[in-house]
């Protein structure tokens, strides 16, 4: 099966600071892939989709600025949290939707990163 | 829009007791619909999904679901739990023209010995 790896798995930063979180798909491209933040036993709130070669297009009312998303590579998407604050301390999954098949293709997602700002 | 709800935010069940967790949809067009589970501090994990063709699904460690289009349902059954599959349970639902999933708010199953 497609596999999704995140990195870290688990981040602890001071407030003030980025943080830059990694989604790689390891056995397949992926031209796109998306961005999902998860609040303690809560749901997944997609927050951009990032697009291979071109700019995030990002959800209503997620900062752009604050949330850098880089899709330099068909298996890389980067999520950079710039100015980290406690409130962004969060569950942060990506999923990558292989090329193929469209649109039948399900998504598959990353394990997640936990992220606390101190 | 698209749209899930999980109307039940906790199901309670003893093991070896069948397992039902239940979601509705609302999607303008024809949905694509899935099931993921998720153990603490962990990525989601497909169970399955419903694209088209029969309307009984049958996915990953023997769960199964049914889409019902007139009742706009899609719940998730197991005719016999076990503890490991107490878990955080979401449906999604996509519109075919839309790659962006919505998912429910989840349903916390705890299976009891």
């Amino acid at each position: 099966g497609a596999v999704v790896s995140q990195h870290p798995s688990w981040v602890i930063c001071k407030s003030g600071t980025s943080v830059k979180i990694e989604c790689r798909s390891l056995d397949f491209q992926a031209t796109t892939m998306f961005w999902y933040r998860q609040f303690p036993k809560q749901s997944l709130m997609l927050m951009a989709t990032s697009n291979e070669g071109s700019k995030a297009t990002y959800e209503q009312g997620v900062e752009k600025d604050k949330f850098l998303i880089n899709h330099a590579s068909l298996t890389l998407s980067t999520l950079t949290v710039t100015s980290a604050h406690p409130e962004d301390s969060s569950f942060y999954i990506c999923s990558a939707l292989p090329p193929s098949g469209r649109p039948l293709n399900e998504q598959f997602f990353g394990p997640g990163t936990r992220l606390t700002v101190l | 829009a698209q749209s899930v709800a999980q109307p039940e935010d906790q199901v309670n069940v003893a093991e070896g007791n069948p397992l039902t967790v239940k979601c509705t949809y609302s999607v303008s067009g024809n949905p694509y619909l899935f099931w993921y589970v998720q153990y603490p501090n962990r990525g989601l994990q497909f169970l399955l999904k419903y694209i088209t063709g029969d309307n009984l699904v049958k996915g990953s460690y023997g769960f199964e679901a049914e889409f019902n289009k007139s009742q706009t349902s899609f719940h998730l059954k197991k005719p016999s739990a076990l503890v490991s599959d107490s878990a955080l349970y979401f449906c999604a639902v996509r519109d075919m023209d839309d790659y962006k999933l919505s998912f429910g708010a989840g349903t916390t199953v705890t299976v009891r010995a």
